[in-house]
């Protein structure tokens, strides 16, 4: 079954406001998780190292005060995309890893800004 | 600079048939290798993986072979069978990276009944 759960699978925002998307490590802590986005037809890339208890690690040309992680608690990270704009419609996925075994994902989130 | 290159987008087989899907890096510090596979509007699934001091490691009908000097490998499915067909995207990292995972742009397989 699954072992990373993210939420919400898709959303439509508005251009300009903000949206939260979760990522929870089912049945396993998980101090490390990761943020990738996609473009169709196009390779995951990782935006991000989100770490539990301290500030996440930003890719090189992802800017941290648009793309806010939180990794609060060892079974959850947040990533808010804040001032949402068109060109923020991607897909996002985050990932975790579970000890001694290859990185778990979540099923995305297909994110729409008009 | 795409360190993890999947340079066919697509590939098309025949049910029964063997699939040979191919994957090139250029980073010499990568010393382990994975293969997911991801449906539409999902997240990618683990297929099978392979470090740097092996050249081959099988599971079921999912074969990954790896050759170091030229820095190529390549995933093997035989038969391949419909439920195949997916992206599948090959990944890397170095083992001082953790879990971070540099990933290929993906090749479309499809099998045909």
């Amino acid at each position: 079954g699954a072992v990373v759960s993210q939420h919400p699978s898709r959303v439509i925002c508005k251009s300009g406001t903000s949206v939260k998307i979760e990522c929870r490590s089912l049945d396993f802590q998980a101090t490390t998780m990761f943020w990738y986005r996609q473009f169709p037809k196009q390779s995951l890339m990782l935006m991000a190292t989100s770490n539990e208890g301290s500030k996440a690690t930003y890719e090189q040309g992802v800017e941290k005060d648009k793309f806010l992680i939180n990794h609060a608690s060892l079974t959850l990270s947040t990533l808010t995309v804040t001032s949402a704009h068109p060109e923020d419609s991607s897909f996002y996925i985050c990932s975790a890893s579970r000890a001694s075994s290859p990185l778990h994902f979540g099923n995305g989130t297909r994110l729409t800004v008009t | 600079d795409q360190q993890v290159k999947q340079n066919s987008p697509s590939l098309s087989v025949q049910e029964g048939r063997i699939s040979i899907l191919n994957c090139d890096y250029t980073n010499s510090m990568f010393d382990y290798f994975l293969w997911y596979k991801k449906y539409p509007a999902e997240g990618p699934t683990f297929l099978i993986s392979i470090s740097s001091i092996k050249d081959k490691n099988e599971d079921g009908r999912f074969t990954v072979f790896l050759n170091k000097s030229a820095k190529h490998l390549s995933l093997h499915i035989v038969p391949s069978q419909p439920g195949d067909s997916a992206v599948y995207f090959c990944a890397a990292k170095e083992e001082t990276s953790g879990s971070r995972l540099t990933f290929g742009e993906g090749t479309q397989l499809t099998v045909n009944p």
